[in-house]
């Protein structure tokens, strides 16, 4: 069974305060590893797809990577509109699903 | 260029009675996949949708149903509703097989049961 774990649950920053969100799983068979940010009362907006291990992309303040079994989201210099809860997921080969983590509820103090 | 659209955007339903949400997607997506988010386990896979056939089925049970129309609109059932039902209905539209772009979520029906 597909699982995906994020960590930590929360985090809260500084204005410029830089740090990293992590997203493990297990999949039999990664196809994509998928980034989401999440405002309160919205859909889930798409960031960042990767595909194997070694993989970065970058968009704005944001950089995330891929190991065989983990995820990182850096957050470099954040701002107070990087406010949002940060989801992971995965699918597989086997499907076409989506199997996400739980978030991590980020806090951007000015 | 339109998002995924979801209908309605709340719904109050008593417990036993079944609900009907709608899911447009965006023009030439084909792929419709439902989600439902609660605090307690987050987003989980209701099933999937493509060219008018299911081709995944989450773990839930048979009271939640779908169909996808030759537009590629897609609609969801819940009939019998409990209150564990309640929570927010999340629909994604994809092209077939372009992960570059990920799913595009639509802002989901906020469903309570009372």
């Amino acid at each position: 069974e597909d699982q995906v774990t994020q960590s930590p649950e929360a985090l809260r920053l500084q204005e410029g305060e830089s740090s990293s969100l992590n997203c493990s799983y297990t999949v039999s068979g990664l196809r994509g590893l998928f980034w989401y940010r999440q405002d309160p009362g919205k859909g889930p907006e798409f960031l960042f797809t990767l595909y194997s291990a070694g993989e970065e992309k970058e968009k704005e303040r944001l950089k995330a990577t891929l190991t065989k079994k983990e995820s990182f989201l850096h957050i470099t210099a954040p701002k107070p509109e990087d406010s949002a809860t940060y989801l992971c997921a995965v699918q597989a080969w086997a499907g076409n699903m989506l199997t996400f983590g739980g978030g991590t509820r980020l806090m951007v103090k000015p | 260029k339109a998002g995924v659209t979801q209908t309605p955007r709340y719904l109050i339903k008593t417990r036993g009675q079944q609900v009907t949400l709608s899911c447009s997607p965006i023009s030439g997506h084909r792929s419709v996949s439902w989600y439902q988010q609660t605090p307690g386990q987050g987003l989980q896979f209701l099933f999937e949708y493509f060219s008018e056939t299911q081709r995944n089925k989450g773990n839930f049970p048979g009271r939640f149903s779908g169909r996808q129309f030759s537009n590629s609109r897609s609609e969801m059932n819940v009939s019998t509703l409990e209150l564990g039902d309640s929570a927010l209905y999340l629909c994604a539209s994809s092209l077939a097989f372009r992960r570059e772009n990920g799913y595009t979520f639509g802002s989901g029906t906020r469903l309570t049961v009372v």
